[in-house]
């Protein structure tokens, strides 16, 4: 089965760019999304088609995608960015979740 | 507003029955599939299955098939997720969640997700 691939934890400093990354095997084929959980809440989609912003998302968040790594890039950190972050795909009919990256904000 | 309303949390014992639901409300229900996600205590999220609201088109991921059965009723907007036995392993939090793109084929990102319903299996 497809796997998607993410480091566990990633930290940052308020005002420096994070990066999280997603891995997998030719996954710039594919469409990755990104989505953002803040602890008691429910995910919420930041990143769609690798590189959109759904409405209201902030500009500082981006996405990438390529070879066999998508980037999901947080310009200027905020301490409201703390969250768990997953990626997504779909492989064939199957949809396929990153085990997700706790960014931390210190 | 499009939202997703999950119905409330529940304890069950080991063996029992039981089927939660989702309402959607806001967008056209037969235009758009509905997906349910779970997410074990401090676990990631994991992908259970997807229906389309016009037609009942059920897609399971191969870990659930069999597991659970996902049903829809049109005519109120909602779908379901429902078990036949229990396990305690079944203990976690499930989110209806709405794929962002309109058509019959399934594909891309979930835009909407409920607010969760939490699931305790215990004796």
């Amino acid at each position: 089965s497809y796997e998607l691939t993410q480091p566990p934890s990633v930290s940052v400093s308020p005002g420096q760019t994070a990066s999280i990354t997603c891995s997998g095997n030719k996954l710039g084929d594919k469409y990755v999304c990104w989505y953002q959980q803040k602890p008691g809440q429910s995910p919420v989609l930041v990143i769609y088609q690798d590189n959109k912003r759904p409405s209201g998302i902030p500009e500082r968040f981006s996405g990438s995608n390529s070879g066999n790594t998508a980037t999901l890039t947080i310009s200027g950190t905020q301490a409201m960015d703390e969250a768990d972050y997953y990626c997504q795909a779909w492989d064939s009919t199957t949809v396929v979740f990153g085990g997700g990256t706790k960014l931390t904000v210190l | 507003e499009v939202q997703l309303v999950q119905s409330g949390a529940e304890v069950k014992k080991p063996g029992e029955s039981l089927k939660i639901s989702c309402k959607g409300s806001g967008y056209s229900f037969i235009s758009y599939w509905i997906g349910w996600v779970r997410q074990m205590p401090g676990k990631g999220l994991e992908w259970m299955g997807i229906i389309y609201g016009g037609d009942s088109d059920t897609r399971y991921s191969p870990s659930f098939q069999g597991q659970v059965t996902i049903s829809a009723d049109k005519s109120i907007s909602t779908v379901y997720l429902q078990w036949s036995s229990l396990k305690a392993s079944d203990t976690a939090m499930f989110y209806c969640v709405r794929l962002r793109i309109v058509g019959i084929n399934p594909r891309g990102s979930f835009d909407i997700w409920g607010q969760g319903t939490m699931v305790t299996v215990s004796s």
